[in-house]
């Protein structure tokens, strides 16, 4: 049962564009929600978070929206950099718990 | 350096083996987790630690078990390998709820 969805596993998008990575959760118990970023051969570095009482945070050209009803957070990053190229997971916990339960991650590519 | 340290880096091992790997969390860290990243896969939740003790189990086999010292460090050992168990896992560690901290991971291969 794969609590945190996310459905592209590839995005391509050119340098100086917006690009946009989508995640779906089934589990209305999650109240956090994170996105971490991997580069082959490292291990996931956290980008930025969440809580359930917001729907929208921001930092620097990275910014996470949660929409609660929909059960779907999406992380826009504006305006892409080629350095932005790498593999993104998004995560979510539940307060009760706190282990981190990720989605299959998108590899984005940012063309120079 | 993110301040976990997974060793080794790389492990060839034969089917059948036993294998131990290691992980130092971040200083000051409680919480330690392990995370199984098979070829084309998420992250699958193992096991994670809290001061020494188990606190949350994913879907980590009979064959796996794991445990957390006095000093924090905690020990994956997987038994009785399978081709499929190849994989990179991780480390990662937390003081705080959100705030994961991951270590390089240790590829395994077995063959």
């Amino acid at each position: 049962d794969q609590q945190v969805k996310q459905n592209s596993p590839s995005l391509s998008v050119q340098e100086g564009r917006i690009s946009i990575l989508n995640c779906d959760y089934t589990n209305s118990m999650f109240d956090y929600f994170l996105w971490y970023k991997k580069y082959p051969a490292e291990g996931p570095t956290f980008l930025i978070s969440i809580s359930s009482i917001k729907d929208k945070n921001e930092d620097g050209r990275f910014t996470v929206f949660l929409n609660k009803s929909a059960k779907h957070l999406s992380l826009h990053i504006v305006p892409s950099q080629p350095g932005d190229s790498a593999v993104y997971f998004c995560a979510a916990s539940a307060s009760n718990t706190g282990k981190l339960i990720f989605g299959q991650g998108t590899t984005l590519q940012v063309k120079p | 350096d993110s301040g976990v340290t997974q060793t080794p880096k790389h492990l060839i091992t034969a089917t059948g083996q036993r294998v131990t790997l290691r992980c130092s969390p971040r200083s000051g860290d409680l919480s330690v987790y392990w995370y199984q990243q098979s070829l084309d896969q998420g992250l699958q939740f193992l096991i994670q630690y809290y001061n020494g003790e188990e606190r949350a189990k994913g879907n980590i086999l009979e064959r796996f078990s794991a445990q957390q010292f006095p000093d924090l460090h905690s020990e994956l050992n997987l038994s009785s390998l399978e081709l499929g168990d190849s994989a990179l896992y991780f480390c990662a560690s937390s003081a705080t709820r959100g705030g994961y901290t991951f270590g390089s991971g240790t590829r395994l291969t077995v063959v």
